[in-house]
């Protein structure tokens, strides 16, 4: 088992270019999650899916879109990037919708916004 | 969203020394505390998930306890090897549901010198 993908690892994007981050997870999972990771910063919440179907804002949705394309595949788009989305990006998945389950975290993407 | 503080920002320690690190959490509506470790280049880990009061985790020579009444988190590690190098992550419901958001701290990080 993979776990949990991220694709591209690296990306340099001028201002105003768009682009989207792509996460599979094959644990069979119904919750997924993206984050984005800034220096002196903990993980914060960008938007997640609790199920296949669904997804909702979190703590800094601004800037960013989601798709939950099917259960394994949840990509997070760019559609104008600005230089303060210069970013560490990880996605995750849970098996379900709960603070019980721990969440599985991809390698992570990082992006560099010029 | 109410903060997840953890402390130190940063600790050294030496080979062989034992160590711990705080998180502090909103007590108020409390349902999980979850610990993640994050080894440079690779992605956050899980290692807890605590949700009673008074619950004590062990994994090696890793453990944690909990209070919720008073809202924090000890994880303690025992004998540190230049292995246990790495950011340590809490992350609480910090006030909100128990569905599976997640609010994180900015992470202790641990260096083990041999």
């Amino acid at each position: 088992n993979a776990g949990v993908t991220q694709t591209p690892k690296f990306q340099v994007l001028k201002t105003g270019q768009s682009m989207t981050l792509q996460c599979a997870q094959d644990m069979n999972h119904n919750s997924m999650y993206w984050y984005r990771q800034d220096p002196g910063m903990g993980l914060r919440l960008i938007y997640y899916s609790a199920s296949e179907g669904t997804t909702d804002k979190g703590e800094v949705p601004n800037g960013y879109n989601v798709s939950r394309l099917n259960k394994r595949e949840f990509s997070l788009r760019l559609e104008s990037a600005a230089p303060s989305q210069t970013s560490v990006y990880f996605c995750a998945s849970s098996e379900a919708w709960s603070l019980y389950n721990e969440q599985f975290f991809g390698p992570g993407t990082r992006l560099t916004v010029l | 969203i109410l903060n997840v503080e953890q402390s130190p920002q940063s600790l050294h320690v030496q080979e062989g020394d034992s160590t711990n690190f705080t998180c502090s959490f909103p007590s108020s509506n409390f349902y999980a505390l979850h610990w993640y470790r994050w080894e440079t280049a690779k992605s956050p880990e899980a290692l807890f998930v605590m949700t009673l009061n008074g619950d004590e985790k062990k994994k090696g020579r890793i453990s944690a306890t909990l209070n919720t009444k008073e809202g924090y988190s000890y994880l303690y590690i025992k004998g540190s090897q230049p292995e246990d190098s790495a950011t340590y992550l809490c992350a609480s419901n910090a006030g909100g549901t128990s569905y599976g958001k997640l609010t994180f701290g900015q992470g202790t990080i641990l260096t083990v010198h041999p």
